[in-house]
């Protein structure tokens, strides 16, 4: 059965304190997989795609990566603004090609 | 942004009511997808349509029927409300291919 999980499940930082989440999967074939940004009371915003082994993408302070198993948000010197909840989603390409699988998030505090 | 927009944003209705939310996109895509977020569960796909006319379940269809008449609207119907359908509702878009999905901001139902 395709599933995500993610780690962990709340994340409190101070300020400059850098850390990372992590979201591991089992699907049957990676078509893609997605890093997302939710603020309360907001939809999810796209903030990554990856898609195959060793890649790497950066924007500011975030940067992912990606192994057969797992991948990692990693976020450098956080600040206040940082805090979010951050979803995983994985495209499976043999079992749910128009699908998605989310991750059920990590919530990120960054304290001041 | 995506130009996705949800409507209404938030209601309050009544238990045996009918009620349904409207999405409408500009981004001309193929894909469109209902998912409901609710603690503990995170996003769940409701319905999604792979085209005009073409739509598909997702794992918590009961109770919920869509439809699309035509590229730009997608329509989530809930026939007759129950309180357990109360949760807030995003709609989200897709080009095709493994492209990521982008979401509107959701509707907020509550149903007493």
């Amino acid at each position: 059965e395709d599933q995500v999980t993610q780690s962990p499940e709340a994340l409190r930082l101070q300020e400059g304190e850098s850390s990372s989440l992590n979201c591991s999967y089992t699907v049957s074939g990676l078509r893609g997989l997605f890093w997302y940004r939710q603020d309360p009371g907001k939809g999810p915003e796209f903030l990554f795609t990856l898609y195959s082994a060793g890649e790497e993408k950066e924007k500011e302070r975030l940067k992912a990566t990606l192994t057969k198993k797992e991948s990692f948000l990693h976020i450098t010197a956080p600040k206040p603004e940082d805090s979010a909840t951050y979803l995983c989603a994985v495209q499976a390409s043999e079992t749910s090609y128009d699908k998605v699988i989310f991750g059920p998030g990590t919530s990120l505090s960054v304290i001041p | 942004d995506a130009g996705i927009t949800q409507s209404p944003r938030h209601k309050v209705t009544e238990t045996g009511t009918p009620v349904t939310l409207r999405c409408h996109q500009t981004e001309n895509h193929r894909y469109m997808y209902w998912y409901r977020q609710d603690p503990g569960h995170g996003l769940r796909l409701i319905h999604y349509s792979y085209g005009v006319k073409d739509t598909d379940k997702g794992e918590v269809s009961d109770g919920y029927s869509v439809s699309r008449s035509k590229t730009e609207d997608f329509l989530l119907t809930l026939e007759s409300a129950t309180s357990s359908q109360t949760s807030v509702y995003f709609c989200a878009i897709r080009a095709g291919g493994n492209q990521p999905q982008h979401f509107g901001d959701g509707t907020r139902l509550s149903i007493l």
